[in-house]
C-alpha cells in the first residue's frame, strides 16, 4: 500500500539556519502531497500542499516541490525561527476514504 | 479558518471503564470525520472513517465493538473506547472533511490523550 517515509528526528537548529526535512513516498497513483505542522498543545495544521508533479507548495517561508522522478517532497526553509519549533508531518492522500497517510513526524527545535 | 475541537483534551481512567471522546466541527459542517491514533514517535494511523448518518468504516485490525463511533450530526462525531485497558492508552486525533470541501481536505482537532491505569 501507499506509504510515507520521513527523516527521523529530532532536529535541532540555531535560529536563521537552513532547514531540510526529507520525505519520500510510495504510491500506486498520483496522490496529492502535504506537509502538516503540529505546534505544542495544538492540532495538526496544513502547512503546504502540492497536487501534481513539479508543483511547488509554499507558505510562511517553507517550500516543498513534488518530485515524481525521485518520489520526494522535501520540506525546506531558508532561515528558521524559534517559533518554527514544532513537529512536522509529511502526508499523502492515498487512503481509500480520502484519509491521509502520514509519515512518523519530525520534531524540530530551534534555539535562539 | 475551520476549527475542530476535541473533548476532553486528556483523560485518565481505570481499566475496564469506558471513555467517550467528542469531535466537533465548530464553524462548518462535516459529512466525514476521521479518527486517527498516534503512538509515541509513530505516525498517525487511521482507525475509522465516520460518515454522518451511517455506520463507520473501520480499518483492518481495529475492533469495532471496542471503539464505538457515532456520527449523529454534521458537526459531531464521538469515539467511545469500551472496557478500556492499558494498551488502549494513546493519543487520539480526529479530523473533519467539510461538506463543500475537496476529497482530501480535512481539518484536525487538537487530540485527546487517553491514559488507562
Amino acid at each position: 500500500g501507499d506509504s510515507v517515509t520521513q527523516m527521523e528526528g529530532p532536529v535541532t537548529l540555531s535560529e536563521e539556519a537552513f532547514l531540510t526535512i526529507n520525505c519520500t513516498y510510495t504510491a500506486t497513483g498520483y496522490p496529492s502531497l502535504f506537509w502538516y505542522v503540529q505546534y505544542p498543545g495544538e492540532g495538526l495544521q496544513l502547512l503546504l500542499k502540492a497536487t501534481k508533479a513539479d508543483d511547488k507548495g509554499s507558505n510562511k517561508g517553507f517550500e516543498a516541490t513534488y518530485r515524481k522522478e525521485t518520489t520526494s517532497f522535501h520540506l525546506e526553509k531558508g532561515s528558521v525561527q524559534v517559533s518554527d519549533s514544532a513537529v512536522y508531518f509529511c502526508a499523502l492522500d492515498g487512503g481509500s476514504q480520502g484519509n491521509l497517510i502520514f509519515g512518523k513526524g519530525t520534531k524540530l527545535s530551534v534555539k535562539p | 479558518g475551520a476549527v475542530v475541537s476535541q473533548h476532553p483534551s486528556w483523560v485518565i481512567c481505570k481499566s475496564g471503564t469506558s471513555v467517550k471522546i467528542e469531535c466537533r466541527s465548530l464553524d462548518f459542517q462535516a459529512t466525514t470525520m476521521f479518527w486517527y491514533r498516534q503512538f509515541p514517535k509513530q505516525s498517525l494511523m487511521l482507525m475509522a472513517t465516520s460518515n454522518e448518518g451511517s455506520k463507520a468504516t473501520y480499518e483492518q485490525g481495529v475492533e469495532k465493538d471496542k471503539f464505538l463511533i457515532n456520527h449523529a450530526s454534521l458537526t459531531l462525531s464521538t469515539l467511545t473506547v469500551t472496557s478500556a485497558h492499558p494498551e488502549d492508552s494513546s493519543f487520539y486525533i480526529c479530523s473533519a472533511r467539510p461538506l463543500a470541501g475537496g476529497w482530501s481536505e480535512q481539518f484536525f482537532g487538537p487530540g485527546t490523550r487517553l491514559t488507562v491505569l
